[in-house]
């Protein structure tokens, strides 16, 4: 089966750091994906892991373990626009190239 | 780069109408996706195109829906008999060939049953 687990949700305040945890369980694995959704609006692309480690991408930054079944976005100097939905996906499955999303983490940034 | 676009943004209809949603990927991508999404949730996978040929479709998804992609270039949806649980939000998104590539996602199509 196919299930991705993430906190509902999170609050932080602003000039934070924040860490959003992601546990995947699925037949196959191609990558994790981290997308970011503000209310209304379409997911963006935020981060893209493969191997085992951590990716940085300025304020933002994604960590996977394999082994573990686990990824977390880390999000440094929080601004009150990263008030969003933040959505792990994992590409897995044999033979497919869909996403498969968790529920999402709403995340509100306080002053 | 235009972006990925969806028409309509918005479409309220009646339970029992059909309705086709319609999709136009970003020009050179050759994967075209549709999701669901409702409140709360993250998005549900419906299907997925590469160039014209549909290459999986969700076992969620009922016989009421189809997908089409006729020439590989835009897409369309059609929910026939609509329900009313059939009220979300529904994405398309396209994707370059390999596995890193992500999808970028159009501003989607919210359709309300009544």
């Amino acid at each position: 089966g196919q299930n991705i687990d993430q906190p509902t949700e999170m609050t932080a305040t602003e000039g934070a750091i924040v860490q959003i945890n992601c546990t995947y369980q699925t037949s196959g694995f191609n990558g994790l994906f981290w997308y970011q959704q503000h209310a209304g609006e379409a997911p963006t692309f935020l981060s893209y892991n493969v191997l085992d480690g951590l990716e940085e991408k300025g304020r933002f930054s994604s960590f996977l373990s394999r082994s573990k079944g686990y990824s977390y976005l880390l999000l440094k100097e929080l601004q009150m626009k990263d008030s969003a939905s933040y959505l792990c996906a994992v590409r897995g499955g044999y033979n497919t190239d869909k996403l498969i999303f968790g529920t999402g983490t709403r995340l509100q940034v306080f002053p | 780069d235009t972006g990925v676009s969806q028409d309509p943004r918005h479409k309220i209809t009646k339970r029992g109408q059909n309705v086709t949603f319609r999709c136009d990927p970003i020009s050179e991508h050759n994967r075209l996706y549709w999701y669901r999404q409702t409140l709360g949730q993250g998005p549900e996978f419906l299907t997925y195109f590469q160039n014209e040929a549909q290459l999986e479709k969700s076992r969620l998804l009922s016989d009421r829906f189809s997908a089409e992609r006729p020439k590989g270039s835009f897409s369309t949806l059609e929910i026939q008999r609509t329900e009313q649980g059939d009220s979300a939000m529904y994405l398309c998104a396209s994707s370059s060939p390999g596995q890193g590539s992500p999808l970028h996602f159009g501003n989607g199509t919210r359709l309300t049953v009544t």
